[in-house]
């Protein structure tokens, strides 16, 4: 059974500083890493994709990526108080009809 | 100018009534899913279905029943409502399975 882990938090950071948000899967056959944002009472919103290993970067995110040890993480910096949200990691295997499997995510807090 | 659109927002309604809830997508996407987040904000696969076929059946109750007319649409009709029903169930949508998902806005449903 697919699994994907993510400490529930809350992560709290102070504005500006770095937030690390990381993520665990089970299942060494999975190709598709994506990281969405939720806010309270909001759906989930797509920030990153990644694919293959090693870091993607997109504006003040940083996804990272080790197959080896079935680890994703999200890096944010310079955190503004308006990236207190959910952050919810997912995960896809490949080929065929497979499901996207989600963390329960991570609550991160910026203080201003 | 919305991508993937749910109706209606808010559903409150007494046990033991059938309800629908509606999703339209305008990205041309091929694959369209229902999720279910419950009280502990856990994002769970219902359904999927590409190009108008159903290719995923999570372990549903037979009282839910998907039904997509077109690519563009996938409604979800539940029958009996129970109590543990109650929860947001998100719509998403994706140019094909195992590609990136955008989510709808979500329809709260309360059962009494």
């Amino acid at each position: 059974q697919k699994e994907v882990e993510q400490n529930s938090g809350p992560l709290s950071v102070p504005e500006g500083a770095i937030a690390s948000l990381n993520c665990t899967y089970s299942d060494r056959g999975s190709q598709s890493f994506f990281w969405y944002r939720q806010y309270s009472g909001k759906s989930p919103e797509l920030i990153m994709s990644i694919y293959s290993n090693g870091d993607k970067e997109d504006g003040r995110f940083t996804a990272q990526l080790n197959k080896a040890s079935q680890y994703v993480s999200l890096l944010i910096r310079d955190s503004q108080p308006s990236d207190s949200a959910t952050y919810l990691c997912a995960v896809n295997i490949e080929g065929g009809y497979s499901t996207l499997t989600f963390g329960k995510g991570t609550m991160l807090l910026v203080s201003p | 100018d919305t991508a993937v659109s749910q109706t209606p927002k808010y559903l409150v309604t007494q046990m033991g009534n059938d309800k629908s809830i509606k999703c339209e997508q305008n990205l041309g996407h091929d694959t369209m899913y229902w999720y279910k987040q419950d009280s502990k904000k856990f994002l769970k696969i219902m359904f999927s279905y590409n190009n108008k076929e159903l290719i995923i059946n999570e372990t549903v109750p037979n009282r839910f029943s998907p039904k997509s007319p077109d690519k563009a649409h996938l409604n979800l009709h539940i029958n009996s409502l129970e109590l543990g029903d109650s929860a947001v169930y998100f719509c998403a949508s994706s140019r094909g399975p195992n590609n990136e998902q955008f989510f709808g806005p979500g329809t709260r449903l309360t059962v009494l």
